[in-house]
Order: structure tokens, then sequence, then C-alpha cells
């Protein structure tokens, strides 16, 4: 079975600043794919970002990008200029094969003005 | 982007009644949905998986006859929480995906909030 590692519960990023959210998973299957998703105050799941496992090339959107680690099994999200609309809990998720996805326990992030 | 809705989106029960929650793929057929339940301040967990058509397939400790599920068409999928007590009271979502590739990206709900008096 797959497990997803958040060992941070909360982080803090002034405005405009860079923040970095480490995520670690463990699996024995060699295709698979990682993600990010934001929750922010209305609970609604939106992705940020998925990164296929055999794929080198970290995947990047506008002001997201990953540091896609395979053989160490990290998976750590970047953001740059950090906006107050970024406050939110981030997941870390995983899917391999069987399709279901195994979320980490989440980071709540906050954005300082 | 693809669109799911829920609905109610908040809903408040005694004990003991049974409620209903659907999820809706607005605009793409949605051959796997997927029922979660969150608590406050805390990760996803997945209840069941349910595929067009088939029984749903229930995850380790959640209880299939209390909480059923129906996938009757490609674009709804039920959930009823049967004798609602309040350690049901949660945040439950869904979500749902299309096609038969296991990787193809799952849409989520916007939630509904249950709360059982």
């Amino acid at each position: 079975a797959q497990t997803v590692t958040q060992s941070q519960p909360e982080m803090s990023v002034q405005e405009a600043e860079t923040v970095t959210l480490s995520c670690t998973y463990d699996t024995s299957e060699s295709n698979y794919y990682l993600f990010w998703y934001k929750q922010p105050p209305s609970r609604q799941m939106i992705l940020v970002i998925r990164q296929e496992a055999y794929k080198q090339q970290n995947a990047t959107e506008n002001r997201f990008s990953v540091n896609f680690q395979k053989a160490a099994k990290s998976f750590s999200l970047k953001i740059s200029d950090s906006q107050l609309g970024d406050t939110a809990m981030y997941f870390c998720a995983f899917t391999g094969a069987n399709s279901k996805l195994t979320f980490g326990k989440g980071i709540t992030l906050s954005v300082r003005p | 982007g693809a669109v799911v809705s829920q609905h109610p989106s908040w809903v408040i029960c005694k004990s003991g009644t049974s409620v209903k929650i659907e999820c809706r793929s607005l605009d793409f057929q949605a051959t796997t949905m997927f029922w979660y339940r969150q608590f406050p301040k805390q990760s996803l967990m997945l209840m069941a998986t349910s595929n067009e058509g088939s029984k749903a397939t229930y995850e380790q400790g959640v209880e299939k006859d209390k909480f059923l599920i129906n996938h009757a068409s490609l674009t709804l999928s039920t959930l009823t929480v049967t004798s609602a007590h309040p350690e049901d009271s949660s945040f439950y979502i869904c979500s749902a995906r299309s096609g038969l590739n296991p990787y193809n990206e799952q849409f989520f709900g916007p939630g509904t909030r249950l709360t059982v008096l």
C-alpha cells in the first residue's frame, strides 16, 4: 500500500515571497502520478499541479513548480511570488494503478500581507 | 475544466433519519465516482468507489449498509447516510472521473456539510 507523508502541519510566508511545501511518499509501483491539491476556505478541492512518475522533467504551472526526486520519493511544491489568495490547505496526493487517490495529512499555508 | 456539482451543499437532520447527497457531473460522463469524508482540519478519506451500473466498492472500515451508494447513470451518483447519528456529522466530498484510464484526472464537487443533531 502506498503512503503519503506531509510532516509540516502549518507554514506561513510573507506576500511576494517564495515558499516550499514538503511531501514524501512510499510505493512499490513503477508508474504513478503525484498531485498537489489546494483547498481554500470554501473547501472546494482545486488541482494545482500534477507529475507523472516516468517524466523526469519537473512540472510547472505559472507560479507553482515541483521538485520531483523519484529515487528519494520526494515531491515538494514551490510557490513563487506568494499571493494572499494562496492561503489554503494544501494536500499532496498519489495515485497508482488502482486509481485511488491517497492524500497526505495536508499543510495549512498562511500568506501574510 | 469539467464541473461536478453536489446537492445539498449543507444539511441538518435529526438523529435516526436518513439523508441523501447527490453528486452530478455536469459536462462529462463519469465512468467512476468517488466518495470522501473529511473532518475539520483533516485530510480526505476515501469511503467508496463506484462505477456506473455496478455495486460500489467500499474501503475497509466503511459500513456499506450505513452509507448506501448508487451510481445509476453516467452523470449521477448518490450517497445515502442511513439512520444518521451525530458521529456521522462531517464534510462529504465526491469526485468524478471519465474514461477507463485509472490515471485520468478526478474532478471534485464542492462538498456537502452534514450535521446530525
